[in-house]
C-alpha cells in the first residue's frame, strides 16, 4: 500500500530552528514535494527533491534519503508567519500521470 | 505561470441538494487537472484527475463526478450531497511538459447542512 507519515503537530519558538520529518512507503517514487498551507488557503510549493541530499533555499532546506524512504524540511530563523501546515507529497508514478500522494500534514505553531 | 480560478469561494448546501464547482486555468495548455478534498484534520484526498478533454479518472468511489468539457475547465458535480461531502475542495493543475509540480487554486469551502 501507499503510506506517508508526518507528525501531526509541532510547536517552536520564534527565531529557532525546526525540523519536520516525513517517511514514505510507496509503490513508485519520482520525487518528493514539500508544500506550505496556511489555514483556509491553498497549498503553495516549497521544494522538490528527486536525488539524495540537501537542497537549500533561503531559510528553508529539504533533505531526501531514497534508501531510507525519508525526508525532512528544515526551517531556520522561524518567524510568526511560518505558522502553517506543511505537507509532504510523493510523486508515485512518472510520465503523464505523475500523481502526488499527500501526507496528512504537520501543523506548525510558532510562538513568540 | 499558471493561474487557477475556482468558484464559489464558500458554499452552504442542504443534504440532498445538487452541487457544481467550477475550476478554470490560465497560462498553460493541455494541463493535467485534479480535484482534491481536504476534510478537517485529514490530508488532501485525490478525487479525480484528467489528462485531457473528456478523460476523467476516479480515485475514490463516491457520489461525486467530474467532467472536463474544455481543455482548461474542470467541473466537480454531485446529484445529491451527503453530510460527509463537507470539506475544502481544491482544484490543481500540472504542466506535464515541465515538472511534477502541482499548482493549486484558492479552493471552495463546502458545508453540507
Amino acid at each position: 500500500g501507499q503510506n506517508i507519515d508526518q507528525p501531526t503537530e509541532m510547536t517552536a519558538t520564534e527565531g529557532a530552528i525546526v525540523q519536520i520529518n516525513c517517511t514514505y512507503q510507496t509503490s513508485g517514487f519520482n520525487g518528493l514535494f514539500w508544500y506550505q498551507q496556511h489555514a483556509g488557503e491553498a497549498p503553495t510549493f516549497l521544494s522538490y527533491n528527486v536525488l539524495d541530499g540537501l537542497e537549500e533555499k533561503g531559510r528553508f532546506s529539504s533533505f531526501l534519503s531514497r534508501s531510507k524512504g525519508y525526508s525532512y524540511l528544515l526551517l531556520k530563523e522561524l518567524q510568526m508567519k511560518d505558522s502553517a501546515s506543511y505537507l509532504c507529497a510523493v510523486v508515485n508514478y512518472g510520465g503523464s500521470q505523475g500523481n502526488l500522494i499527500f501526507g496528512k500534514g504537520t501543523k506548525l505553531s510558532v510562538k513568540p | 505561470s499558471q493561474t487557477i480560478h475556482q468558484w464559489p469561494a464558500t458554499l452552504v448546501q442542504p443534504v440532498g441538494s445538487p452541487l457544481s464547482l467550477e475550476c478554470t486555468v490560465e497560462g498553460t495548455s493541455n494541463p493535467n487537472l485534479y480535484w482534491y478534498r481536504q476534510a478537517a484534520g485529514r490530508g488532501l484526498q485525490l478525487l479525480f484527475y484528467s489528462v485531457g478533454i473528456g478523460q476523467i479518472s476516479s480515485e475514490v468511489p463516491q457520489n461525486l463526478s467530474a467532467s472536463r468539457p474544455q481543455d482548461r475547465q474542470f467541473i466537480l458535480s454531485s446529484k445529491k450531497l451527503l453530510l460527509s461531502d463537507s470539506g475544502f475542495y481544491l482544484c490543481a493543475c500540472r504542466d506535464r511538459r515541465s515538472s511534477y509540480e502541482q499548482y493549486f487554486g484558492p479552493g471552495t469551502r463546502l458545508t453540507v447542512t
